[in-house]
């Protein structure tokens, strides 16, 4: 049963264009809602996440909005640029339930140069 | 700082071969977990730890075991491996007080192959 679901597969953004990722879950009881990124052969690393009671958050060109009524968040990338190019992954977690992650599919960004 | 660390990175099994996975994290974490990457799945909890002594399984546990004796190693094993046991494997761990970040650390990765 998957609880959260993550679209684009995969996406292809030339340089200085806006990514957009979406993802939405499906259990209101989670609280903690991260974004990963992952590089081939390397272990995934928290790139920002955000809590419920927010609508976004942004640090420096990523930016997250969340919305609650949807149950649905997304992942912006502004500027984007090559070195972007890897693998995000959103998540969803419940602090009762000992913080385990709920991971959509991925999507495999590309940004061309 | 080393953070969370695996090993070994590679390994290839034969079919019903056993092998334990180690994860070590300096960050005197409570809980740890393991996860599995296969592609287009994301990534999928198969056990996790919240404290030195306790294990809980997660959403894929058949086929592995784990044991955490002490605070700061998580060790999974595959008693008899399958070739449905191939993945890439991560051990991340977290803490559970509120007014920390409640980042989720991984480590590296163990890529296995059972053949």
């Amino acid at each position: 049963q998957q609880q959260v679901k993550q679209s684009p597969q995969s996406l292809i953004v030339q340089k200085g264009g806006i990514s957009i990722i979406n993802c939405a879950y499906e259990n209101t009881a989670f609280d903690y809602f991260p974004w990963y990124q992952q590089f081939p052969g390397k272990g995934p690393a928290l790139l920002i996440a955000i809590r419920p009671d927010v609508s976004e958050k942004k640090e420096g060109r990523f930016t997250i909005s969340f919305n609650k009524s949807a149950k649905q968040f997304s992942l912006h990338i502004m500027d984007s640029q090559p070195g972007d190019s890897a693998t995000y992954f959103c998540a969803a977690s419940m602090s009762s339930s000992a913080r385990q992650l709920t991971f959509g599919s991925g999507t495999q960004l590309t940004v061309l140069p | 700082n080393a953070g969370v660390t695996q090993t070994p990175k590679f390994r290839v099994l034969k079919t019903g071969q056993s092998m334990t996975l180690l994860c070590a994290q300096d960050m005197n974490h409570e809980y740890m977990y393991w996860y599995r990457q296969d592609p287009g799945m994301g990534l999928r909890l198969i056990h996790y730890s919240v404290g030195e002594g306790t294990t809980a399984k997660g959403e894929v546990p058949d086929g592995y075991n784990v044991s955490r004796l002490k605070k700061q190693n998580f060790l999974l094993g595959l008693e008899s491996a399958a070739p449905s046991q191939t993945s890439v494997y991560f051990c991340a761990s977290s803490s559970p007080r509120v007014s920390v970040n409640t980042e989720a650390f991984f480590g590296q990765g163990t890529r296995l192959t059972v053949v």
